[in-house]
């Protein structure tokens, strides 16, 4: 299994202001991907996080107001851009070894509450 | 839109009953997986079970899948206080590793 943190835990924001989310691996990993969980709800996939080219994003969700970066193997952001109070939701990254028929991890999540 | 859909969406019990947890699904799947949340915090891998398995236990979790139903129980036994929490069914499509989540139950144990 795969230890992930994520940074910050939580936060407050007042809107038309951007954050960025840290998402950190312990091992090299694959895939890495970005999910939104709005208050009370269930889990959406934003983005597949791609290291050394461009997140392939899910429907709905766009780059300008997701940007998503991947370094390396080990390390991905993702900015939640000009704010919103709809954007104050449950920020996870999970991780998984690409490969078919495997477990996907998941950090602690950012809990974001935009004012 | 979500694949997945759960029933019952809340479920309340005394610790020592079992609860089952029911997912139905739309699609062709690699696997089915259950996850646990506890309060909005971070989701804990409790099981998978691949598209040519009926059955799979894990401790006090049984999960079965029926691939022509495209339907998946989750069964947990003699219940603890402690198992309160939202468990997900998530489905890895046949198209690709990305899984789609149910809607969630939100498991009550009482003691």
């Amino acid at each position: 299994s795969a230890v992930i943190s994520q940074k910050p835990s939580r936060d407050i924001c007042q809107r038309g202001t951007s954050l960025t989310i840290q998402c950190q691996v312990d091992s090299q990993v694959t895939m890495m991907f970005w999910y939104r969980q709005q208050p009370g709800q269930s889990l959406t996939l934003i983005a597949t996080a791609n290291q050394g080219s461009e997140a392939t994003y899910e429907s709905g969700f766009v780059i300008d107001k997701f940007p998503i970066s991947r370094p390396n193997l080990t390390f991905s952001t993702l900015t939640v851009s000009n704010m919103s109070p709809e954007d104050s939701s449950i920020y996870l990254c999970s991780v998984g070894t690409g490969g078919l028929q495997e477990t996907q991890y998941f950090g602690p999540g950012t809990r974001l509450l935009v004012l | 839109s979500q694949q997945g859909e759960e029933d019952p969406q809340a479920l309340s019990i005394q610790e020592g009953e079992n609860a089952t947890m029911n997912c139905s699904y739309k699609t062709s799947i690699n696997n089915l997986q259950w996850y646990r949340q506890n309060s909005g915090r971070g989701l804990v891998h409790l099981i998978l079970i691949r598209s040519n398995e009926r059955e799979k236990h894990s401790g006090r979790l049984r999960v079965t899948l029926d691939t022509s139903k495209k339907s998946s129980s989750l069964l947990i036994t003699a219940s603890r206080a402690a198992d309160t929490a939202s468990y997900f069914c998530a489905t890895e499509e046949t198209s690709g590793s990305r899984l789609t989540f149910g809607e969630g139950t939100q498991l009550t144990v009482n003691p």
